[in-house]
């Protein structure tokens, strides 16, 4: 069974620093990994998503996250936060055969002024 | 522009009620999903169909579920409503042309069961 974790349920940045928001995974096989992010009152858009070939992967909105397979993980970064990226953010893994996603149980990024 | 689209917005129902969630697609997706989402556990899959009255369950299926008829469209139906049903419920689409087709998502249902 493949499983997302999301270290921090709340995250609090300045305006202008640097965002990481953590994800690990466990997987049997390869997986294919995305983070959507959410605003209030909305639903899901994707940011990113890690298929195969280079680790680094460059999203939406200044975002990029990257992919390392021996720590499991796919950490989502930002080096310089803005107000507007205050949302949820949630990491999510399909084994490549499958239809569905596996969520994180996502991470609240607060941008402070 | 790609769409999913829900039904409602807001919705209050009391407890025992026969509640449908209406979702629909404008992409010819082939892949429907139902999520729940409540504060700290993420999204949590309900059932997903992937053709016209074909459905699975998903992660969490009990006390629900789920229509088919039309390849644009996928409804949810509680049968009774429980208090336990109040949620954040979202709908997704995907098409099969790779397997990193991402979900696109409509932008949810908040329900309410008095």
């Amino acid at each position: 069974a493949q499983s997302v974790t999301q270290l921090g349920s709340h995250v609090s940045v300045s305006e202008g620093a640097l965002v990481l928001l953590r994800c690990n995974y466990s997987s049997s096989v390869p997986p294919y990994l995305f983070w959507y992010v959410q605003y209030p009152n909305q639903g899901l858009q994707l940011l990113l998503k890690y298929t195969t070939g280079a680790t680094l992967v460059k999203g939406i909105n200044g975002f990029e996250a990257e992919f390392k397979k021996s720590e499991t993980s796919f950490h989502l970064t930002k080096p310089s936060a803005h107000m507007s990226d205050a949302a949820e953010y949630f990491c999510a893994v399909k084994k490549g055969s499958a239809r569905q996603l596996t969520f994180g149980s996502g991470t609240q990024l607060t941008v402070l002024p | 522009d790609v769409k999913v689209t829900q039904s409602s917005r807001y919705l209050v129902k009391r407890t025992g009620e026969k509640v449908f969630l209406e979702c629909v697609q404008d992409m010819d997706h082939e892949n429907m999903f139902w999520y729940r989402q409540d504060p700290g556990l993420g999204l949590r899959l309900i059932y997903f169909s992937y053709d016209v009255k074909m459905k699975e369950k998903g992660d969490i299926p009990e006390g629900y579920s789920v229509s088919r008829e039309k390849k644009e469209r996928f409804s949810l139906i509680l049968e009774s409503a429980s208090t336990n049903q109040t949620s954040m419920y979202l709908c997704a689409s995907s098409g099969t042309s790779g397997p990193y087709n991402e979900q696109f998502f409509g932008p949810g249902t908040r329900l309410t069961v008095l």
